[in-house]
């Protein structure tokens, strides 16, 4: 099982749509979660945290769910340039490396 | 402030050469990071430094790859030899704490083609 396992996408949906990304993770200890965002050939850049109690940032929304090692981000009233690939990232211990999935490819049409 | 420095950014490279890749990260960030990111796939941590200490070396092919920090701020990552299967795009990262998401950069990366 790999350690962090996203949804293989891509998802091509129409300008004011609502979209939502799954992950999940395999080790149970992991400390801290993020969901990165990649534009084509670019480097990735943190978009939100994720929070146990939820984490709401505008459009988009984070929820943590660690009994089911699950995690998720929706996306609200989608806009052209939030077409990119969505990372999910997860540290699992104090001063280790996150640990990225593979990413899930968002296109929004006009 | 300034970013996450990489150089070169595009290499070209037959197979069985070597290459190797320069990484200045953020002032005063102890961690520094190395992935390699296949097309299509996340990125995966090749290497992790803290200071010029190596943290987490077990995903690097070691017969291969070799990566230095010897003065605890500038880095440099070889192939030598390289395969085709070593094409990727080379990100490297820092941070102020070492593991913290909201604390990493990254550089634009080095794109590594292997023919």
């Amino acid at each position: 099982r790999k350690e962090v396992e996203q949804d293989p996408g891509p998802f091509n949906v129409p300008e004011g749509a609502t979209v939502a990304f799954n992950c999940t993770y395999s080790n149970s200890a992991s400390q801290s979660f993020f969901w990165y965002r990649q534009d084509c050939r670019k480097e990735p850049k943190l978009l939100m945290s994720v929070y146990s109690s939820g984490n709401e940032d505008g459009r988009f929304t984070a929820q943590l769910n660690r009994a089911s090692q699950y995690i998720s981000l929706l996306i609200r009233d989608s806009k052209l340039s939030d077409s990119a690939t969505y990372l999910c990232v997860v540290n699992p211990g104090a001063g280790t490396a996150l640990i990225f999935g593979k990413g899930t490819t968002l296109s929004v049409s006009s | 402030e300034a970013g996450v420095a990489q150089s070169p950014r595009y290499k070209i490279i037959e197979k069985r050469q070597s290459v190797a890749f320069w990484c200045n990260p953020i002032s005063g960030h102890a961690t520094l990071y190395w992935y390699q990111q296949i097309l299509g796939q996340g990125p995966k941590l090749l290497i992790q430094f803290q200071n010029n200490g190596v943290v987490d070396d077990s995903q690097l092919p070691k017969d291969r790859f070799s990566a230095e920090r010897l003065k605890g701020v500038d880095s440099t990552l070889k192939i030598q030899p390289a395969k085709l299967e070593d094409s990727a795009v080379y990100l490297c990262a820092s941070s102020l704490f070492a593991g913290d998401g909201n604390t990493i950069y990254f550089g634009e990366g080095s794109w590594l083609t292997v023919v």
